[in-house]
């Protein structure tokens, strides 16, 4: 059974559209919860974290969390060519390690 | 802004070789991690390292794989005997407080080849 799932993509939204990115976990005892957002050939970079049921802002991108359902999700407003990349879902079960999912690649046109 | 650097950006090795990948976190940093990320495939879990051990490890990390932090700055991944398998991207992260409280910083990684 895999931990982390996440459409593989690629998403693609036009500039200026909402881009929607979910993942899903299977471990109940997960704590918190990362977006992280990889270039090609490049590191994975933290976009946000959550850790309650909800939803977090900041700035252009919302978190949310629904522990019941267990899935969270990125949504990313007024999307930019620039926001093109590989999206990763990460999550911590109380351990010393995040498991990352496959990611998502998302593609914004002009 | 402070970074974590790794070295080499890309070695190619022969199978059967030993290889040690460097990287120095970020300064206060005390938790250390190895990733590796095949190329296409997902970013995978290595070995932590905290207080100066192992604090957790993967399946891949087996007895081909060690870790060690030789002085204050360094955090080093020694792969006694490359296996083809072995060629991918391999990440060094730090993170202050462990990693499910806040953000894992990562290298820009070092690409290992094995031919």
């Amino acid at each position: 059974q895999k931990e982390v799932e996440q459409n593989s993509g690629p998403l693609s939204v036009p500039e200026g559209a909402i881009a929607s990115l979910n993942c899903t976990y299977s471990d109940r005892g997960s704590q918190s919860f990362f977006w992280y957002r990889q270039y090609s050939g490049k590191s994975p970079e933290l976009i946000m974290f959550i850790y309650s049921n909800g939803d977090k802002e900041d700035g252009r991108f919302t978190a949310q969390l629904n522990k019941a359902s267990q899935y969270v999700s990125l949504l990313i407003r007024d999307s930019q060519p620039s926001d093109s990349a590989t999206y990763l879902c990460a999550v911590n079960i109380n351990t010393d390690k995040l498991i990352f999912g496959t990611g998502t690649r998302l593609q914004v046109f002009p | 802004e402070p970074e974590v650097t790794q070295t080499p950006s890309h070695q190619v090795t022969q199978m059967g070789q030993e290889v040690i990948l460097r990287c120095v976190p970020i300064s206060n940093h005390l938790y250390f991690y190895w990733y590796r990320q095949i190329l296409g495939q997902k970013v995978e879990f290595l070995v932590s390292f905290y207080n100066n051990e192992i604090s957790e490890k993967s399946e891949i990390f087996d007895d081909q794989f060690s870790v060690e932090r030789p002085d204050g700055s360094n955090f080093t991944l020694k792969i006694r005997s490359t296996k083809l398998e072995d060629s991918a991207m391999y990440f060094c992260a730090s993170t202050l407080g462990g990693a499910g409280t806040g953000e894992l910083f990562f290298g820009e990684g070092s690409r290992l080849t094995v031919l």
